[in-house]
């Protein structure tokens, strides 16, 4: 069965540099977001992509953030430069496309990186 | 704005007890919720999702409007049910992608 695969599974950087995890949806699905934990917490929702664009930000994605898909088969996400509080498990979900009664928003979710800022 | 809250931070049970997992839902628009499990060190997964009516590994979930409520059940658990369950409310806000709000979850242990 097909996956969301991320890499790295654990990144560590220090506060101030920037960071690029990356994401790799299931091949055939349309739509993609990324979510975060901070541990303890709730898990939190990003952003979401679709068709080159960003479709939806939180509050949490400002400046600092940016999303990109640059070869048709990855999804990045960049901090450019990393607070402590960025220190979070990030997740990144795709789903296929919208169709009549099927599992439409459905959102596979990937392994997790575990970015850890010092 | 909306609100998920699952009240239970942790719940332990023995091995063929029943099983309640809570999940109370506030949301202006028509509600789509699911219920997601994280196993140890495993990724999040879709168990149910109230739209299909299904039951997943003996689990079931039923959308209560009235009570604004999405729990979670299992007349007999497992001790392979041990995992962490997160209650999902899908927001569209005119957005067709949807995006998921978790509740906090529940970390069920169940007993030998």
């Amino acid at each position: 069965e097909p996956e969301v695969t991320q890499t790295p599974s654990h990144q560590v950087t220090q506060m101030g540099q920037e960071v690029i995890l990356r994401c790799v949806p299931i091949s055939n699905h349309l739509y993609f977001y990324w979510y975060r934990q901070i541990l303890g917490q709730k898990v939190e929702f990003l952003v979401s992509f679709y068709n080159n664009e960003i479709s939806e930000k939180s509050e949490i994605f400002d400046d600092q953030f940016s999303v990109e898909r640059p070869d048709g088969s990855n999804f990045t996400l960049k901090i450019r430069s990393t607070k402590l509080e960025d220190s979070a498990m990030y997740f990144c979900a795709s789903r296929g496309g919208l169709s009549r009664g099927s599992s439409s928003y459905e959102q596979y979710f990937g392994p997790g990186t575990r970015l850890t800022v010092t | 704005a909306q609100r998920v809250t699952q009240p239970e931070k942790l719940l332990s049970v023995f091995k063929g007890a029943p099983v309640e997992l809570k999940c109370n839902y506030s949301y202006s628009g028509s509600p789509e919720l699911f219920w997601y499990v994280q196993y140890s060190r495993q990724r999040l997964q879709l168990l149910l999702r109230h739209i299909s009516r299904e039951s997943i590994k003996g689990f079931t979930a039923d959308l209560n409007k009235g009570e604004t409520s999405f729990h979670l059940k299992k007349p007999f658990a497992q001790e392979e049910d041990s995992a962490m369950y997160y209650c999902a409310l899908l927001l569209l806000r005119g957005s067709t992608l949807g995006r998921l709000y978790f509740g906090r979850g529940t970390q069920l242990t169940v007993w030998p």
